[in-house]
């Protein structure tokens, strides 16, 4: 099950600079896409999301984009904090019905001092 | 901030046996859900939960799952006879709704070991 793709397993970036964590999907029917993060030993925790109608979210220091015709969506993450250092999932659902999430693999994201 | 709480943290069992992982949802929640991480792999979606009867299921979720939500605080996940495959980390999520903006939050998951 490949509906929803984040293909960089990691990323390294340097304190104060930016972080953009990419991913895909197939499911054109998908109109409710959230980013969680997680930390070892935790569950995910929500972060941000964005619905289909928009392709810009926008709270405190996160961003995410969504560009429906490429099927691709993104998180900006400005200025990076060490605390930033986790996991980070893409998440999409149906907006009707149980809006079960499908996850992508994830990827994780390394600040650097 | 309310959260949703899970126990236990680390539950191993003999293969053959039924096990039971129990989940709190946040208070005034009205969805409820299931997930799995088996190591190495996705985070998968087990089963949805509201109104007292399952809403949606994955084929994951077949005969040997089920779940209850015995009392109006707990929601609890039963396998019966776990296979070795069954080991995984387990994670409960809850929502007060669906639609935009009603997120599903997440416990801190169970990892179920069978041996």
């Amino acid at each position: 099950d490949q509906q929803v793709k984040q293909n960089s397993p990691s990323l390294s970036v340097q304190e104060g600079r930016i972080s953009i964590l990419n991913c895909d999907y197939t499911n054109s029917m998908f109109d409710y896409f959230l980013w969680y993060k997680k930390y070892p030993a935790e569950g995910p925790t929500f972060l941000i999301s964005i619905s289909s109608i928009k392709d810009k979210n926008e709270d405190g220091r996160f961003t995410v984009f969504l560009n429906k015709s490429a099927k691709h969506l993104s998180l900006h993450i400005v200025p990076s904090q060490p605390g930033d250092s986790a996991v980070y999932f893409c998440a999409a659902s149906l907006i009707q019905g149980a809006q079960k999430l499908v996850f992508g693999q994830g990827t994780r994201l390394t600040i650097n001092p | 901030e309310p959260e949703v709480t899970q126990t236990p943290s680390h539950q191993v069992t003999q293969m053959g046996q039924e096990v039971i992982l129990r989940c709190v949802p946040i208070s005034n929640h009205l969805y409820f859900y299931w997930y799995r991480q088996i190591l190495g792999q996705k985070v998968e979606f087990l089963v949805s939960f509201y109104n007292n009867e399952i809403s949606e299921k994955s084929e994951i979720f077949d005969d040997q799952f089920s779940v209850e939500r015995p009392d109006g605080s707990n929601f609890t996940l039963k396998i019966r006879s776990t296979k070795l495959e069954d080991s995984a980390m387990y994670f409960c999520a809850s929502t007060y709704g669906t639609g935009w903006n009603q997120p599903q939050h997440f416990g801190d998951g169970t990892r179920l070991s069978i041996l």
